[in-house]
């Protein structure tokens, strides 16, 4: 059981550039989400997920895509990166069945964008 | 909207002694769920306690034990016989119950832990 999983670990962008973050769990969870972390703001919804098919916006979502095709996999999509996406980024999953609908974490990602 | 806010950005505790982290939020819901994440240099996220609302007793978690005091909206977080790995920031969050609820997180607060 791995949990949530999160590639890549690090990465470096240039302005412009696409890219894709990775985020997977075995848990069968049906509630997953992205966060970013920047310095003294805490962690700030991006997207996040009730299950297969269906997502919603979160705090700051503009300049962030998201799918959920199957109950494993919700990856974020940055379509034209920009400096301000500069962060940590972190993938989290829930189950309903957990009596305190207790989020587990992945290990995040660090993005650069220059 | 819920609001969670943790005033104090920095603090520091010797080791061995107790210190206590605060934590106040906003919310119109009567029925929630309460979090004190840690997170180390590793920058991975760790549950340290929860709590429930509609349960008056605090919750303990080995050295680590909460005040919540609902109708004041206030969770502090008390650390006892404080350890040199206790050192990490720590999120105070709140979620309310419900199938499309959100985890909201204070600012953070850095903790020291003095040798």
């Amino acid at each position: 059981n791995a949990g949530v999983t999160q590639t890549p670990k690090f990465q470096v962008l240039k302005t412009g550039q696409s890219m894709t973050l990775q985020c997977a769990q075995d848990m069968n969870h049906e509630y997953m989400s992205w966060y970013r972390q920047d310095p003294g703001m805490g962690l700030r919804l991006i997207h996040y997920s009730v299950g297969a098919g269906i997502t919603d916006q979160g705090e700051v979502p503009n300049g962030y895509n998201v799918s959920r095709s199957t109950t494993e996999d919700f990856p974020l999509r940055l379509l034209s990166a920009a400096p301000s996406q500069t962060s940590v980024y972190f993938c989290a999953s829930s189950s309903w069945t957990s009596p305190s609908y207790e989020q587990y974490f992945g290990p995040g990602t660090r993005l650069t964008v220059t | 909207a819920q609001t969670v806010t943790q005033s104090q950005p920095e603090m520091s505790v010797q080791e061995a002694e107790t210190v206590t982290l605060s934590c106040t939020y906003d919310t119109s819901e009567s029925d929630y769920y309460l979090f004190w994440y840690k997170q180390p240099p590793s920058r991975q996220m760790i549950l340290v306690i929860r709590q429930e609302a509609y349960k008056q007793q605090n919750a303990t978690e080995n050295r680590f034990s909460v005040n919540f005091q609902k109708a004041a909206k206030s969770f502090s977080l008390k650390i006892s016989d404080s350890q040199l790995g206790d050192a990490a920031m720590y999120f105070c969050a709140y979620r309310a119950t419900g199938a499309n609820s959100k985890l909201t997180f204070g600012k953070g607060i850095t903790l020291s832990v003095r040798p």
